[in-house]
């Protein structure tokens, strides 16, 4: 059973465009919502990262959007850059889990010059 | 300076063969994991380590077992290699298990039995 599911799988974008990723999740006990970007042969990295009690975060160019009713959250990367091509995952987790991820399925974006 | 270090990066080894993988961070967290990245790039975790004491296993087979000699240290050792353990394995580690804090990922660890 996936709790956190993210689409698309796959992205391209040209430079300079918006890339959006949506990510949905079940448990309504998740209070932590952190997206993490990989680029290849690389671990992951803590991108931006939003709590339920707002509905946006902007950080430079990237934004969260949250919908606590829809249970949904969606990241945008405005102005979209050759450098921004990764596979960007989106997490969610509880107070009292051990900080455990749980992670969506990932978005490959590729952004074209 | 690397946060946090993995050994070795590939590993190619045979079915049934036993194995290790290091980690160490030098953050001076107190938590640290090991997660499973399958081939199509889905990310689990597998267990969760808070100054040396076990504190999450997700229902990973027995032939895992991890090892925390002190809380800078989480090694991963896998008995009875299988096909369906080829994957890629990250360590990372958090400040404080009990708050939402930022995890920092090792490189990971390739590993392909054949």
């Amino acid at each position: 059973q996936q709790q956190v599911k993210q689409s698309p799988q796959s992205l391209i974008v040209q430079k300079g465009g918006i890339s959006i990723i949506n990510c949905a999740y079940e448990n309504t006990a998740f209070d932590y919502f952190p997206w993490y970007q990989q680029f290849p042969g690389k671990g992951p990295a803590l991108l931006i990262a939003i709590r339920p009690d707002v509905s946006e975060k902007k950080e430079g160019r990237f934004t969260i959007s949250f919908n606590k009713s829809a249970k949904q959250f969606s990241l945008h990367i405005m102005d979209s850059q050759p450098g921004d091509s990764a596979t960007y995952f989106c997490a969610a987790t509880t107070n009292n889990a051990g900080n455990m991820l749980t992670f969506g399925g990932g978005t490959r974006l590729m952004v074209k010059p | 300076d690397t946060a946090v270090s993995q050994t070795p990066k590939y590993l190619v080894t045979q079915m049934g063969n036993d194995k290790s993988i290091k980690c160490e961070q030098n953050l001076g967290h107190d938590t640290m994991y090991w997660y499973k990245q399958d081939s199509k790039k889905f990310l689990k975790i597998m267990f969760s380590y808070n100054n040396k004491e076990l504190i999450i296993n997700e229902t990973v087979p027995n032939r895992f077992s991890p090892k925390s000699p002190d809380k800078a240290h989480l090694n991963l050792h896998i008995n009875s290699l299988e096909l369906g353990d080829s994957a890629v394995y990250f360590c990372a580690s958090s400040q404080d298990p009990n708050t939402q804090e930022t995890q920092y990922f090792g490189p990971g660890t390739r590993l392909l039995v054949l």
